[in-house]
């Protein structure tokens, strides 16, 4: 399976504070993509790096990918209360070319004002 | 902006019923998937679709099947619903032409529970 998995499960911060989540997988991807999820909603896109990139940014957002090491990780930079959320990664299925991704099980963050 | 749209919020239904979820993007979007969610696994791929009357089974396929006679609908179907398929059903889309580094765009779900 490549299914990755989110590290820690859970994060629990004050605002204004940095957080970090990381994500591991197995097998060789093309690229890797950070999903948010708000209480009972669907996932939202946040950010698609890659294998070829070493690092990404997207506002508040900065998003690492070392592919040697078969990890990734999520920075969000100043959180606020807002940010509270789950976080999955995801990757596509080996040897597809359909756009079939799998989840991780997601890293719960809550942010105290 | 991609709107993907799942008919039901909330649906009670009862052991043994023929149970459909409903799904509907607006972004002639190629393909189409049925996620459930479930605490502690995860989201897990049922079924998807990359094109009309098209159909792939994903990890979990036991205990549903699935529709697309029109590219903007997936329907997801069960036969017969038991109680452990209580759960969060999401439905998601994305483009087609360039598959694996397309994102997909999500419906805000159904949480189906069956008594």
């Amino acid at each position: 399976s490549q299914q990755g998995e989110e590290d820690p499960q859970a994060l629990s911060i004050q605002e204004g504070e940095n957080a970090t989540m990381n994500c591991s997988y197995k097998t060789s991807i093309n690229n890797l993509q950070w999903y948010r999820q708000n209480s009972g909603r669907g996932l939202v896109h946040l950010i698609l790096i890659r294998s070829n990139e070493r690092e990404k940014h997207s506002g508040r957002l900065r998003v690492t990918l070392d592919t040697s090491k078969k990890s990734s990780s999520l920075l969000i930079t100043a959180s606020r209360a807002a940010d509270t959320a789950s976080y999955f990664c995801a990757t596509p299925w080996g040897g597809s070319t359909l756009g079939r991704l799998y989840f991780g099980r997601g890293t719960q963050l809550t942010v105290w004002p | 902006d991609v709107k993907v749209t799942q008919s039901s919020r909330y649906l009670v239904k009862r052991t043994g019923e023929k149970v459909f979820l409903e799904c509907v993007q607006d972004m002639d979007h190629e393909n189409m998937f049925w996620y459930r969610q479930d605490p502690g696994l995860g989201l897990r791929l049922i079924y998807f679709s990359y094109d009309v009357k098209m159909k792939e089974k994903g990890d979990i396929p036991e205990g549903y099947s699935v529709s697309r006679e029109k590219k903007e609908r997936f329907s997801l179907i069960l036969e017969s619903a038991s109680t452990n398929q209580t759960s969060m059903y999401l439905c998601a889309s994305s483009l087609g032409r360039d598959r694996d580094n397309s994102p997909l765009h999500f419906g805000n779900g159904t949480r189906l529970t069956v008594t």
